[in-house]
């Protein structure tokens, strides 16, 4: 499936370097979302976009800056990150974001992230 | 807000016996409720899906049921095989219709 398409798969930075992930939907979705998955843990919704516009942020850290420029890309750009930013993140898209109900979400295979 | 609690954390379990995986919730006014199933170095995938309207859904050897009332679904996996071998993720849809996650399961299938 590639539906959901995400680059880079896998990406080393220092601390003070400054990277973007990428994410890229041919579902014809409205909604993309950053996810945050580290090990044992819940998945962590970072940002919500429906119809390019932001509907949530989940107190995330201001070294997280999304970009959504379409209905079909979405950006998160990265700078000043911290090792324990080390995780992997997972882009998904749904049909719409807190606009209907019962949309299940469609995720890309995810940017694994370390931090040195 | 919704919290989500997802047992166990791991399950070892013997090929082609039964494995159920459970999750309970806290908004009695939560409605979708649908498992993910994420392999070793692959993406989660919708596995199954349940609305608050059935209390029970079955494809092919997983099944989902609900318990609205005490507040809490479970994944069923009969038969299992060795490619039932992955972290499965249960979530619920909360009033701002968005998914709040369990923290996943991790399952392994024993040959």
């Amino acid at each position: 499936e590639t539906g959901v398409t995400q680059t880079p798969r896998h990406l080393v930075m220092g601390m003070t370097n400054k990277k973007s992930l990428k994410c890229e939907q041919h579902l014809g979705h409205n909604a993309m979302y950053w996810y945050k998955q580290s090990a044992k843990k819940p998945l962590e919704l970072m940002f919500v976009y429906n119809f390019k516009e932001q509907t949530e942020n989940n107190s995330v850290p201001s070294r997280f800056s999304p970009e959504c420029p379409n209905s079909s890309h979405l950006f998160l750009h990265l700078h000043t990150l911290q090792p324990e930013d080390s995780a992997l993140y997972l882009c998904a898209s749904s049909q719409g974001a807190g606009l209907r109900p019962n949309q299940p979400q469609h995720f890309g295979d995810g940017t694994r992230l370390s931090i040195l | 807000g919704e919290n989500v609690e997802q047992h166990p954390s791991t399950l070892s379990v013997q090929e082609g016996d039964s494995a159920v995986i459970k999750c309970t919730y806290s908004d009695s006014a939560s409605n979708y409720f649908p498992w993910y199933k994420q392999e070793l170095g692959k993406r989660p995938q919708l596995i199954i899906d349940i609305r608050s309207n059935v209390g029970e859904k079955k494809d092919q050897r997983i099944a989902v049921t609900l318990n609205k009332t005490a507040k809490h679904f479970s994944l069923h996996i009969t038969e299992t095989q060795p490619e039932d071998s992955a972290v499965y993720f249960c979530a619920v849809e909360s009033s701002n219709y968005q998914l709040i996650w369990g923290a996943g399961t991790k399952l392994i299938i024993k040959p």
